[in-house]
């Protein structure tokens, strides 16, 4: 069965340094992945995604996330945290279940705080 | 429609009394997905649609929760007798089935059982 493991409920990160959020993911078969954002009362937005071909994929406001096969990771980075980027940030991977339907499944989430 | 619709935004219903909840996918996207976030807590899996069957529904809490999909498209997701647990956001995505491709998500449906 597929999972997906975020390290850390929350994070907090000073402005301007580092946003490192960790995801590891467990699958029989190299699954896609996908990094979401959530804003404050809002639904789901889509960050990143890896499929096939280059394992450091580039998404929106200056995130990337790197597939690491041998680690099983896929952890989001971005070099310089913004005020806005303080929110819910789920992992998420999905492939082909045994029934050949493509199920998506997700990490419980991690919760970036900015701080001035 | 452009994107995943999910209606009302917010409803506030009586502890005992059944809610549906109804989601409206992407046109042409026939895979659709219900997830439940409780307050502070991740995403629960609730139902998978492909088509008008549900191969999983492996997620739903009780008997109090159904889901149904009608002509492959508006999905709609009951719940019976709601209890002041079922309190949280239910949010609906779908995405196709052709290709692996990532869920888009609606807006989803705050309720609150009071």
């Amino acid at each position: 069965a597929q999972s997906v493991t975020q390290l850390g409920s929350h994070v907090s990160v000073s402005e301007g340094a580092l946003v490192l959020l960790r995801c590891n993911y467990s699958s029989s078969v190299p699954p896609y992945l996908f990094w979401y954002v959530q804003y404050p009362n809002q639904g789901l937005q889509l960050l990143l995604k890896y499929t096939t071909g280059a394992t450091l994929v580039k998404g929106i406001n200056g995130f990337e996330a790197e597939f690491k096969k041998s680690e099983t990771s896929f952890h989001l980075t971005k070099p310089s945290a913004h005020m806005s980027d303080a929110a819910e940030y789920f992992c998420a991977a999905t492939n082909r279940n045994s029934g050949g339907y493509q199920k998506v499944t997700f990490g419980t989430g991690t919760k970036l705080q900015v701080i001035p | 429609g452009a994107g995943v619709s999910q209606s009302p935004s917010n409803k506030v219903t009586e502890k005992g009394k059944d809610v549906e909840l109804r989601c409206d996918p992407i046109s042409g996207h026939t895979a659709l997905y219900w997830y439940r976030q409780s307050l502070g807590q991740g995403l629960e899996f609730l139902i998978y649609f492909q088509g008008n069957s549900a191969p999983d529904k492996s997620g739903l809490p009780s008997d109090r929760f159904s889901a149904e999909r009608t002509g492959g498209s508006v999905s709609t997701l009951t719940i019976q007798r709601t209890q002041q647990e079922d309190s949280a956001v239910y949010l609906c995505a779908s995405s196709l089935v052709t290709e692996i491709t990532e869920a888009f998500f609606g807006q989803g449906t705050r309720l609150t059982v009071v």
